[in-house]
C-alpha cells in the first residue's frame, strides 16, 4: 500500500522567510496530493492540492510542486506570518481508491 | 459550502460505557464519509470508510465490533465506541467527500473522547 513520508518533522522560521516541507510517496499510481493545515485541537483544513498531470500550482503565498518521476512533492510558503504556525500534513491518494494516506506531519513555527 | 459538523465536540465517559459520535454534512450530500483517529502529536489514522446504505470498510487492526459505524443517510454517519477503555481516548475526526467523482475531503471539527 501507499506510504507517505514527510520532512522535516519540525521547522522554525523567522517571520517573512520562506518555509519548505517535502514529502515522498511510494505508490506510483497515486495521482492526487492534498496539503492540510491543522491548528492545535482543530480540524485539518485543505490549503492546496495538486494532481499528477500538473507540475506546479500556486495560490498567493502557497505553492506546491510535484515530481512524478522521483515521487516527491513539496509545499512552499513564502513571506511567512505568525498565523502560518500550525502542523502541516501532506497526503496522497489514488483516484480509483477512497483512501487518503497522510504523512506524519510537520510542525511549523513562525517566529515574529 | 462544504461544511461538516461533528457532535459532540468533546465527551468524557466511564470505562465500559459506549459513546456515539455524529458526523453531518450540512450543505452537501456525502455518499462517502471517513473516520479518523488522531493521538496527540501524531498524524491522522484512517479507521474506516463509510458508504451510505452499505457496511463500512475497516482498516487493518481496527475492531469493527468495537467501533460501530452507521451511514444511514447521505448527510449523517455515526461512530459508536462500544465498551470504551482509557486507551480509546483520542481525537476522532470525520471527513466527507462531496460527490462521487471528486477526491477532495472536508473534515469535521473533531470529537475529543476521554475515557476515565
Amino acid at each position: 500500500g501507499e506510504n507517505v513520508e514527510q520532512h522535516p518533522s519540525t521547522l522554525s522560521v523567522q517571520e517573512g522567510d520562506s518555509a519548505v516541507i517535502k514529502c515522498t510517496y511510494s505508490d506510483s499510481a497515486s495521482n492526487y496530493f492534498p496539503w492540510y493545515k491543522q491548528e492545535l485541537g482543530k480540524r485539518p483544513q485543505l490549503i492546496i492540492d495538486i494532481r499528477s498531470n500538473v507540475g506546479e500550482k500556486k495560490d498567493q503565498r502557497i505553492a506546491v510542486t510535484l515530481n512524478k518521476t522521483a515521487k516527491h512533492f513539496s509545499l512552499h510558503i513564502t513571506e511567512t506570518q505568525p498565523e502560518d504556525s500550525a502542523v502541516y500534513f501532506c497526503a496522497a491518494k489514488q483516484t480509483s481508491y477512497d483512501k487518503v494516506i497522510f504523512g506524519p506531519g510537520t510542525s511549523l513555527s513562525v517566529i515574529p | 459550502g462544504a461544511v461538516v459538523s461533528q457532535h459532540p465536540s468533546w465527551v468524557i465517559c466511564k470505562s465500559g460505557t459506549s459513546v456515539k459520535i455524529e458526523c453531518r454534512s450540512l450543505d452537501f450530500q456525502a455518499t462517502t464519509m471517513f473516520w479518523y483517529r488522531q493521538f496527540p502529536k501524531q498524524s491522522l489514522m484512517l479507521m474506516a470508510t463509510s458508504n451510505e446504505g452499505s457496511k463500512a470498510t475497516y482498516e487493518q487492526g481496527v475492531e469493527k465490533d468495537k467501533f460501530l459505524i452507521n451511514h444511514a443517510s447521505l448527510t449523517l454517519s455515526t461512530l459508536t465506541v462500544t465498551s470504551a477503555h482509557p486507551e480509546d481516548s483520542s481525537f476522532y475526526i470525520c471527513s466527507a467527500r462531496r460527490g462521487t467523482y471528486t477526491d477532495t475531503q472536508y473534515f469535521g471539527p473533531g470529537t475529543r473522547l476521554t475515557v476515565l
